[in-house]
C-alpha cells in the first residue's frame, strides 16, 4: 500500500481565500484523523471520522473550518476564509480501527502558508 | 489539566553514543502512551505503544519504559545513527483508550552529529 496520500503537498495562498486539502487513507481502515502541527502548539487533532462519520469536531478551530468524507477513500479539509494563522503544517493519518492500542499511519503533511 | 511534557526540548550527541528522552504526563484515568518519530518534512511514525500494564517495550535500537504509578516515560536509543536525528513525541491516550483522546507532547528534537 502507498500509505496515506495528502494533497497538495505545499500551499500558498493570500488572506480571505478558499484552502482545499485532500486526503486518501490506507485502504481498508475505518479511521481517519485531521490533525495540525505548529512549532507553539505541537500536534492538534483538529476532528476525526469513523466510517466516513465525524465523530468529534471539538478540535476545529473556527467555523471557518469545515471537513468531510463523502466516502472510505477520500476526505477534505477546507478553510474558508484563510487568515494568516491558519499557517501550519496539516496532517491527515489514518488507523485499522480505533482501538486503543492501533497504531496511526501518518500522510506527509500539507504545509499552508496564508500570506 | 491533562497534559504531557517532554524533556529536553533539545538534544546533540555524538553518533555510536546513548541518550534518553523523559515524557512526564498529568493525564488521568490514563490508558496507554506512544512515542512517535517524525522525521523533518514528515508524519510522525509509531516507535512503540505501552499500556498501563506495561513495564518496557522495545523496538530494534528503541526502548521505551513506563512509570504509571509516577506518571512517567522514557525513550532510551542505544548506539544512536545520525538516521536517528529527529523529533521525538510522546502521546498519551486517557479515558477509554480512544484515539480522539490523545494528548500529544511538543516533542524532543534529537540531533545526531558525526
Amino acid at each position: 500500500d502507498a500509505g496515506v496520500i495528502q494533497s497538495p503537498r505545499h500551499e500558498v495562498t493570500e488572506m480571505g481565500q478558499e484552502v482545499t486539502l485532500r486526503c486518501k487513507p490506507i485502504s481498508g481502515h475505518d479511521y481517519l484523523f485531521w490533525y495540525r502541527q505548529t512549532m507553539m502548539r505541537g500536534l492538534e487533532l483538529l476532528i476525526y471520522f469513523n466510517n466516513n462519520v465525524p465523530i468529534d469536531d471539538s478540535g476545529m478551530p473556527e467555523d471557518r473550518f469545515s471537513a468531510k468524507m463523502p466516502n472510505a477513500s477520500f476526505s477534505t479539509l477546507k478553510i474558508q476564509p484563510s487568515e494568516p494563522r491558519d499557517s501550519a503544517v496539516y496532517f491527515c493519518a489514518s488507523s485499522f480501527r480505533g482501538g486503543a492500542t492501533d497504531t496511526q499511519y501518518f500522510g506527509p503533511g500539507t504545509r499552508l502558508t496564508v500570506l | 489539566k491533562n497534559q504531557v511534557e517532554q524533556s529536553p526540548q533539545s538534544l546533540i550527541i555524538l553518533e555510536g553514543k546513548n541518550c534518553t528522552l523523559q515524557c512526564n504526563y498529568t493525564v488521568s484515568p490514563f490508558s496507554n502512551l506512544r512515542w512517535y518519530k517524525q522525521d523533518t518534512g514528515r508524519g510522525p511514525v509509531s516507535l512503540t505503544i505501552m499500556t498501563f500494564s506495561e513495564n518496557t517495550k522495545s523496538n530494534g535500537r528503541y526502548t521505551a519504559t513506563l512509570d504509571a504509578d509516577t506518571k512517567q516515560s522514557s525513550l532510551h536509543i542505544t548506539a544512536s545513527q545520525l538516521s536517528d536525528s529527529a523529533s521525538y513525541i510522546c502521546v498519551v491516550s486517557g479515558e477509554g483508550g480512544s484515539q480522539g483522546n490523545l494528548i500529544f507532547g511538543k516533542g524532543t528534537k534529537l540531533s545526531v552529529k558525526p
